[in-house]
């Protein structure tokens, strides 16, 4: 159990364009979904929580109008990079809180995708 | 915010041999404490986990130790093998109750065959 997938796995796309990552919680419902961001060789740094119907809230320094979060349900989350830009390349990585109901901390992570923006 | 601190950046053990990785964190209010574990490329894996109720943790060759007085904890693992080499992230709860994490740098762990 507790499974979370992401796609895509890895996505290029050119300078001015939009990216759709989606997240999901395969066989839980996720109270709470986090989008991260980590850079080669760094940490993983948490860009935003979002929880089912609510809007999410950003860390200090994102800009919640280029990266769009959208939790639509208990088992889906989506994060669009809005007109990409080079520096706008990294690795993504979602992950789903829930499982064992409220109380319950574990972060479940999917498998990641990687962004290039040409 | 919530601050944490991670040691060494890097560690190289002889395969067998013990490995230890400390942190720190700023919070007094934290109350729970991940380790994560992450091969190149791939997602972050919980290895084992220990909240503020517990000074210890154990499983198999894994174990936590928490000291909530000094805010630091620590991972150690015995009898290291070669599939143990990875990345290591602890990280830290953003106050009582919260589910947001604060990571550490990570520590990139090499066991030596």
């Amino acid at each position: 159990g507790a499974v979370v997938s992401q796609h895509p796995s890895w996505v290029i796309c050119k300078s001015g364009t939009s990216v759709k990552i989606e997240c999901r919680s395969l066989d839980f419902q996720a109270t709470t979904m986090f989008w991260y961001r980590q850079f080669p060789k760094q940490s993983l740094m948490l860009m935003a929580t979002s929880n089912e119907g609510s809007k999410a809230t950003y860390e200090q320094g994102v800009e919640k109008d280029k990266f769009l979060i959208n939790h639509a349900s208990l088992t889906l989350s989506t994060l669009t990079v809005t007109s990409a830009h080079p520096e706008d390349s990294s690795f993504y990585i979602c992950s789903a809180t829930g499982l064992a109901g409220v109380g319950s901390y574990e972060q479940y992570f999917g498998p990641g995708t990687r962004l290039t923006v040409t | 915010g919530e601050n944490v601190e991670q040691h060494p950046s890097t560690l190289s053990v002889q395969e067998g041999d013990s490995a230890v990785i400390k942190c720190t964190y700023s919070d007094s209010a934290s109350n729970y404490f991940p380790w994560y574990k992450q091969e190149l490329g791939k997602r972050p894996q919980l290895i084992i986990d220990i909240r503020s109720n517990v000074g210890e943790k154990k499983d198999q060759r894994i174990a936590v130790t928490l000291n909530k007085t000094a805010k630091h904890f620590s991972l150690h693992i015995t009898e290291t093998q070669p599939e143990d080499s990875a990345v290591y992230f602890c990280a830290a709860s953003r106050g009582a109750g919260s589910y947001q994490l604060t990571f550490g740098k990570g520590t990139k762990l090499s066991v030596i065959p």
